[in-house]
């Protein structure tokens, strides 16, 4: 089975522009996440996607924004383009919402996306 | 902020069991015990979870301390494949929320 697949998986932007990932959960999950990691630390928390709705955000600001589609598909959105923004880019997928007790609610990862802002 | 705290690095001989430290004093009794690991470039791989109980899946084993304040993920038998950044995560229990809070984790570096 497929797991969670991320396009582009490399690509180069210039300051101030737009750009778009998109990411494809593995098959059945339909909580989506994105995660940017920057060189040397862990995957910093960005958004999390549940049938189709936002249910958490982290510490990012408003030049962030992300979608989730019917079929459970992804986007993340950052504007006006800062050197700064140069990262790996992850999206997870998991089941979603499941009842108290249960721990099957396991979160995976895709190979992200680098982008490099120049 | 993390609630876990981790070694920054360590070192294993191929074909030596790894054992990896994390503390987690602060955990909460809905909190569960999540570890990953990221190779170099890649998106982090799920490893193995657990709440109290000891875990062993095909990857590795997870022992957790009695009080819970602690646990350590064990690689049976490293390889030089095994060498990446490990990430002791908490959960919370049955959550549905999918904000992983990663830490600096611990680079396990395999020798031959």
């Amino acid at each position: 089975d497929a797991g969670v697949t991320q396009s582009p998986t490399h690509l180069i932007k210039t300051r101030g522009q737009q750009v778009t990932l998109r990411c494809s959960p593995i098959s059945g999950h339909k909580s989506v996440s994105w995660y940017q990691q920057v060189l040397g630390q862990g995957p910093q928390f960005i958004f999390q996607y549940y049938e189709k709705e936002e249910r958490g955000r982290g510490n990012f600001p408003d030049r962030f924004s992300a979608r989730q589609f019917p079929n459970y598909s992804s986007e993340l959105n950052v504007n006006a383009l800062l050197l700064g923004d140069s990262a790996l880019y992850l999206c997870a997928s998991s089941l979603g919402e499941l009842g108290r007790g249960s721990s099957g609610n396991t979160i995976y990862f895709g190979e992200g996306s680098w982008l490099t802002v120049v | 902020d993390a609630k876990t705290t981790q070694p920054p690095s360590m070192d294993c001989a191929e074909g030596r069991a790894a054992n990896l430290p994390c503390n987690h004093s602060t955990i909460s009794g809905n909190e569960y015990v999540y570890w990953y690991r990221q190779i170099h470039s890649q998106g982090p791989q799920y490893i193995i979870h657990g709440l109290k109980n000891n875990e062993t899946n095909e990857m590795a084993s997870l022992i957790i301390t009695e009080d819970r304040k602690s646990s350590t993920l064990i690689l049976p038998h490293a390889t030089l494949r095994d060498t990446a950044v490990y990430y002791c995560i908490v959960r919370p229990y049955g959550g549905a929320t999918n904000k992983l809070i990663f830490g600096t984790g611990t680079l396990l570096a395999v020798q031959p």
